[in-house]
């Protein structure tokens, strides 16, 4: 079976620009979520989402939006793109909403500001 | 609010020798769940092991083990008869089951490296 997979896998953008990172989750999953990975850091939680409606929202700006699709697929987009914007943006699947469980993570967009 | 900490930014092991790695958390929430994952250089996150809050006995998963001392609010991972393929970065990760949302909150990390 394959797992979360992402794309684009790697990406340039310059200051400004706008950009759409797409997640799919494991077949059967219906929770995703994102988390942005700055270097050196571990990763912070942007976004969950369960069946097409946000679940929860990490402390990051109203640049940062995200949806999912009726196929539980997943688009996180970034608007006005920042130098500190630069990170590797993983997206991470679940089945649903089990208190505890493992996260099933992919291995992430990297997104070079310029 | 809730915290994790991992205070050593690298650690060296020699090949088949046991290795911990250090993790302190901080929550007031009485539930909660402590994760631990491996990211290689490729940026995967493998899930390792879990520890729960009411789980009486230290969490096992093949060569990974969970040394849980709840009092010291302390979540060291132990790897035991360790691999070259260990080499990687090591997270520390806790989760509150507040509001349904599934936020996991992540140390800095340890990168560990095994020698030969």
């Amino acid at each position: 079976d394959a797992g979360v997979t992402q794309s684009p896998t790697h990406l340039i953008k310059t200051r400004g620009q706008h950009v759409t990172l797409r997640c799919s989750p494991i077949s059967g999953h219906k929770s995703v979520s994102w988390y942005q990975q700055v270097l050196g850091q571990g990763p912070q939680f942007i976004f969950q989402y369960y069946e097409k409606e946000e679940r929860g929202r990490g402390n990051f700006p109203d640049r940062f939006s995200a949806r999912q699709f009726p196929n539980y697929s997943s688009e996180l987009n970034v608007n006005a793109l920042l130098l500190g914007d630069s990170a590797l943006y993983l997206c991470a699947s679940r089945p649903g909403l089990e208190v505890w469980g493992e996260l099933f993570f992919g291995e992430g967009s990297r997104l070079t500001v310029l | 609010a809730q915290k994790i900490t991992q205070t050593q930014p690298g650690m060296f092991v020699q090949e088949k020798e046991a290795v911990t790695l250090d993790c302190t958390y901080d929550t007031s929430d009485p539930s909660y769940g402590l994760f631990w994952y491996k990211q290689p250089s490729s940026g995967e996150m493998i899930f390792l092991i879990y520890q729960g809050s009411y789980d009486q006995q230290n969490a096992t998963e093949g060569r990974y083990s969970l040394n849980f001392q709840k009092a010291r609010k302390s979540a060291n991972l132990v790897i035991s008869a360790s691999q070259l393929g260990d080499s990687a970065m090591y997270f520390c990760a806790m989760r509150n089951p507040q509001g349904g949302s599934e936020k996991l909150v992540f140390g800095k990390g340890t990168k560990l490296t095994v020698n030969p």
